[in-house]
C-alpha cells in the first residue's frame, strides 16, 4: 500500500511569492497533519484537518492556510513567503484526529525560499 | 517556548554500544510519550511510545524508561548497528493529540 505521499519534492521560491504543496493521505485516513520542519529542529505544528474542517492550528500566521478535499487529500498554502519559511514541510496522516497517536508521515516537501 | 528539552544535540557511538537520549517535557497534562526515527529525505516514523502509566517499555533493542515525578524519559537503543544512524525526536501529547517534539538528536553508529 502507498503512503503517505507529498508534491512537490522541491521548490525554490522568491520572497513575496505563494506556494501551494499538496498531500495524498493513506488509503482510508481522514484526519491530515501538516508540520513545519526547520533544519536542526523537530517539527511543529501548522494545521490539523478532518473530514474538511479545521480541528487544530499551531502558532502560526494567518500567511498560512490549508483545506481539505473530499477524497481527504489536503493542500497547503503559503503566501508573502519570508526567508524564514524556508524549511522541510510535512504532511502526515491518520485515521483521526484520536489517533494522531499513531500518524503517518510523508516525506516532505523542501522549500526554499531566495 | 519549548515544552519539550531533548539532549545530546549529537551522539557518536561505536557499533554494539548503547545509546542513550533523554527529554525533559514541562506539561504535566502529557500522557503519551512517543520516539520518532528520520533518516535523511525521509519524513519522522514512529519508533516506540510510552504512557506514564508505566515506568519502561522494550521492543527489540529499543527502551524507553519514564520517570514522571522529574518529568523526564529516555529512549536507550542496545546493540546500536550503522543502520540505525538517524536523527531521533522524543515528542510529548496530550488531549489535543497533537505532538510537540524535541529539537532532534543526530546519532552516527560507527562500524
Amino acid at each position: 500500500d502507498a503512503g503517505v505521499t507529498q508534491s512537490p519534492t522541491h521548490l525554490i521560491k522568491t520572497r513575496g511569492q505563494q506556494v501551494t504543496l499538496r498531500c495524498s493521505p493513506i488509503s482510508g485516513h481522514k484526519s491530515v497533519s501538516w508540520y513545519q520542519q526547520v533544519l536542526g529542529q523537530g517539527p511543529q505544528f501548522i494545521f490539523q484537518y478532518y473530514e474538511k474542517e479545521e480541528r487544530g492550528r499551531g502558532n502560526f500566521p494567518d500567511r498560512f492556510s490549508a483545506r481539505q478535499f473530499p477524497n481527504y487529500s489536503s493542500e497547503l498554502n503559503v503566501n508573502a513567503l519570508l526567508l524564514g519559511d524556508s524549511a522541510l514541510y510535512l504532511c502526515a496522516s491518520s485515521l483521526a484526529p484520536t489517533d494522531s497517536y499513531e500518524q503517518y508521515f510523508g516525506p516532505g516537501t523542501r522549500l526554499t525560499v531566495t | 517556548q519549548q515544552q519539550v528539552k531533548q539532549s545530546p544535540q549529537s551522539l557518536i557511538v561505536q557499533k554494539g554500544g548503547i545509546s542513550i537520549i533523554n527529554c525533559a517535557y514541562e506539561n504535566t497534562a502529557f500522557d503519551y510519550f512517543p520516539w520518532y526515527q528520520q533518516f535523511p529525505g525521509k519524513g519522522p516514523a514512529l519508533l516506540i511510545a510510552i504512557r506514564p502509566d508505566v515506568s519502561e517499555k522494550k521492543e527489540g533493542r529499543f527502551t524507553i524508561s519514564f520517570n514522571k515525578s522529574a518529568k523526564q524519559f529516555s529512549l536507550h537503543i542496545m546493540d546500536s548497528q550503522p543502520g540505525d544512524s538517524a536523527t531521533y525526536f522524543c515528542a510529548s501529547s496530550g488531549g489535543s493529540y497533537i505532538p510537540t517534539f524535541g529539537r532532534g538528536t543526530s546519532l552516527i553508529v560507527h562500524p
